[in-house]
């Protein structure tokens, strides 16, 4: 089966700080994709990244950067200068190939950036 | 390019009454896919068309959910009679093809609360 944990339900954080969410995910299968979503107040979905789970490097773009590590099953989403327009909430989501290979969210953290 | 188009944005209606949601893909794309997202929760899979054709229904409460995309297009999602446990976030994605590493685009979602 399929799983995506995102165990930190909320955090906030102050304008200029760092911040990471963390992603965990289950899968059987080798071949899987993993993605991230960010939902502002407005409700809609927006991509930011996918991977591939032939490709362990490491994306940079802009203030954003994921860190994808399979030894540990985590694909942690860095944004570095937080700014008030981060606040939103990320999704981490899942896709295998084989099996059911629905796309599978994890429970998503708000973020909220404080002027 | 035109993203995803969903309405109504926002709906209202007392339990037993039937209610219909309506999501345009974005142009060219072959799969469409209509996801519940619950408050504080990440969507779920409730239905995937590629063109015309049902792919994953294996989500959808057949008893009272229906959906439809007649000419491979637009399509359209019915709830009939609604339930209070139906109030949730409806969100239509389209992607260019059906397989795992494909990207689904998301809509700006229809807000359901049932009464």
């Amino acid at each position: 089966a399929q799983k995506v944990t995102q165990a930190q339900t909320e955090i906030s954080v102050v304008e200029k700080e760092d911040v990471t969410l963390d992603c965990v995910y289950e899968t059987r299968d080798t071949t899987y994709y993993l993605f991230w979503y960010k939902q502002p107040p407005s409700g809609e979905l927006v991509f930011l990244i996918r991977r591939n789970s032939f490709d362990e490097q490491n994306e940079i773009s802009g203030r954003y950067s994921w860190n994808f590590q399979k030894s540990t099953s985590s694909f942690n989403f860095t944004i570095t200068a937080s700014q008030v327009v981060d606040s939103a909430v990320y999704f981490c989501a899942l896709r295998s190939q084989g099996g059911s290979e629905k796309l599978v969210f994890g429970k998503g953290t708000k973020l909220t950036v404080n002027p | 390019e035109a993203g995803v188009a969903q309405s109504p944005r926002y709906k209202i209606i007392e339990k037993r009454q039937s209610v219909a949601f309506w999501c345009n893909p974005i142009s060219g794309h072959a799969t469409l896919y209509w996801y519940q997202q619950i408050l504080g929760q990440g969507p779920k899979l409730l239905i995937q068309f590629q063109n015309n054709g049902v792919v994953d229904d294996s989500q959808l409460p057949k008893d009272r959910f229906s959906a439809e995309r007649l000419k491979g297009v637009d399509s359209t999602l019915k709830i009939q009679p609604a339930k209070l446990e139906d109030s949730a976030v409806y969100l239509c994605a389209s992607s260019f093809w059906a397989g795992p590493q494909e990207t689904q685009y998301f809509g700006p979602g229809t807000r359901l609360l049932v009464l």
